[in-house]
């Protein structure tokens, strides 16, 4: 089955700064990665998507890298400000499942 | 854009009771719904699909005569925990698809539910 997992529970980051939020995944079938923010009390909201034909996409001041030889994705956030705390889900899908599986999640703490 | 509504989004209630909770989709039409529990500081959990006039498929563990699940309609999936006891005090969040966009799997997700039993 698919695993999905991320490094680090918690990061903390000052306002400005870049962010970098990894995840893991174990299943090498899995060819479509989601990023969900959800702020407390409230349900996850897409962030980015990835395909696995892919190894990097950009949104706004956002960038998702995928390397599928490690099975390893990354969620960048250029110049991170006090709206972005929240908690970060990486999730996975594979071929044929269209349910992705949900990572741990990443508390994002971004102080002033 | 896609906009999933939930109701209601805190409920407190005695144990033994039952509770349900609406998940509908506003602009847009949902053969498929799911549902999902997240306890504190812990990831979503997918407990059933929710399919549009059929019964809902529960992933493994999750009791369906626990956790009822109704789709009687494209746009309303109800969740219904029956004699509810406080180990069933969570967060409660659905999602939906919208009709014909099974590949796209960046789904909406509703505001959530939490649930507290007493």
């Amino acid at each position: 089955g698919e695993s999905v997992g991320l490094h680090l529970p918690t990061l903390s980051v000052q306002e400005g700064d870049n962010s970098i939020i990894n995840c893991a995944y174990s299943n090498s079938a899995s060819d479509y990665f989601i990023w969900y923010k959800q702020e407390s009390g409230k349900g996850p909201q897409f962030i980015i998507d990835i395909r696995s034909n892919m190894d990097k996409r950009q949104g706004q001041r956002v960038t998702v890298l995928l390397n599928k030889t490690v099975k390893h994705l990354s969620l960048q956030i250029a110049a991170t400000q006090p709206g972005d705390s929240a908690v970060y889900f990486c999730a996975a899908a594979s071929g044929g499942s269209y349910i992705p599986t949900f990572g741990r999640g990443t508390s994002l703490i971004v102080h002033p | 854009g896609a906009v999933v509504s939930q109701h209601p989004s805190r409920v407190i209630c005695k144990s033994g009771t039952s509770v349900k909770i609406e998940c509908r989709s506003l602009d847009f039409q949902a053969t498929t719904m799911f549902w999902y529990r997240q306890f504190p500081k812990q990831s979503l959990m997918l407990m059933a699909t929710s399919n549009e006039g059929s019964k809902a498929t529960y992933e493994q563990g999750v009791e369906k005569d626990k956790f009822l699940i109704n789709h009687a309609s494209l746009t309303l999936s109800t969740l219904t925990v029956t004699s509810a006891h406080p180990e069933d005090s969570s967060f409660y969040i659905c999602s939906a698809i919208p009709l014909g966009q099974l590949s796209n799997y960046g789904y909406t997700f509703g505001s959530g539910t939490r649930l507290t039993v007493v």
